[in-house]
């Protein structure tokens, strides 16, 4: 069964520091996103990606983040400059025109 | 998309049918109801939507009020591993090119029992 990957499942930065979590979706899906969980909290819309743009984000979703579909099969979120509150789950999904199929997450610790 | 309220928590005996409730009194016409469980802290996993009629499938039915303003998500036999957050989420499907984003709300933690 088709599914979306992440890399990496843990990452530990030191704040200041940028990271890319990268994903690859399920490869006929056309719409791709990112969301957030901070632990303990609820699961949070960060961006939505369709047709090589940005189609919706939310206001977490500042210049801090970036997004991009690289090539035909990776999509990435680079986060620069780390705060401590940027320890999160990262998790990204994808869809072809209903439900969403999301990847197991990336673990950002920031120290 | 239309807000929901669900019930934060529920237990369940093993091998008893889980019975999920969700209220979403100010849903539209066009909003189809959703439902997703985390695991943990996994990925939020897909299990099942519908708009009007009742839906089945695999994993769990999904019975919706003729007046769409609840629902209600059925675990037939639940099992030590359906112990999970359960999110029912409405949301247009399809429109246009807005990447059909899901908002989760808290969901109902469901703790199944032996």
């Amino acid at each position: 069964e088709p599914e979306v990957t992440q890399t990496p499942s843990h990452q530990v930065t030191q704040m200041g520091q940028e990271v890319i979590l990268r994903c690859v979706p399920i490869s006929n899906h056309l719409y791709f996103y990112w969301y957030r969980q901070i632990l303990g909290q609820k699961v949070e819309f960060l961006v939505s990606f369709y047709n090589n743009e940005i189609s919706e984000k939310s206001e977490i979703f500042d210049d801090q983040f970036s997004v991009e579909r690289p090539d035909g099969s990776n999509f990435t979120l680079k986060i620069r400059s780390t705060k401590l509150e940027d320890s999160a789950m990262y998790f990204c999904a994808s869809s072809a025109f209903g439900e969403l199929f999301f990847g197991e997450g990336s673990r950002l610790t920031v120290l | 998309d239309a807000k929901t309220t669900q019930p934060p928590s529920m237990d369940c005996a093993e091998g008893r049918a889980a019975n999920l409730p969700c209220n979403h009194s100010t849903i539209s016409g066009n909003e189809y109801v959703y439902w997703y469980r985390q695991i943990h802290s996994q990925g939020p996993q897909y299990i099942i939507h519908g708009l009007k009629n009742n839906e089945t499938n695999e994993m769990a039915s999904l019975i919706i009020t003729e007046d769409r303003k609840s629902s209600t998500l059925i675990l037939p036999h639940a099992t030590l591993r359906d112990t999970a957050v359960y999110y029912c989420i409405v949301r247009v499907s399809g429109n246009n090119n807005a990447g059909n984003m899901l908002t989760f709300g808290g969901g109902t933690r469901l703790m199944v029992k032996p």
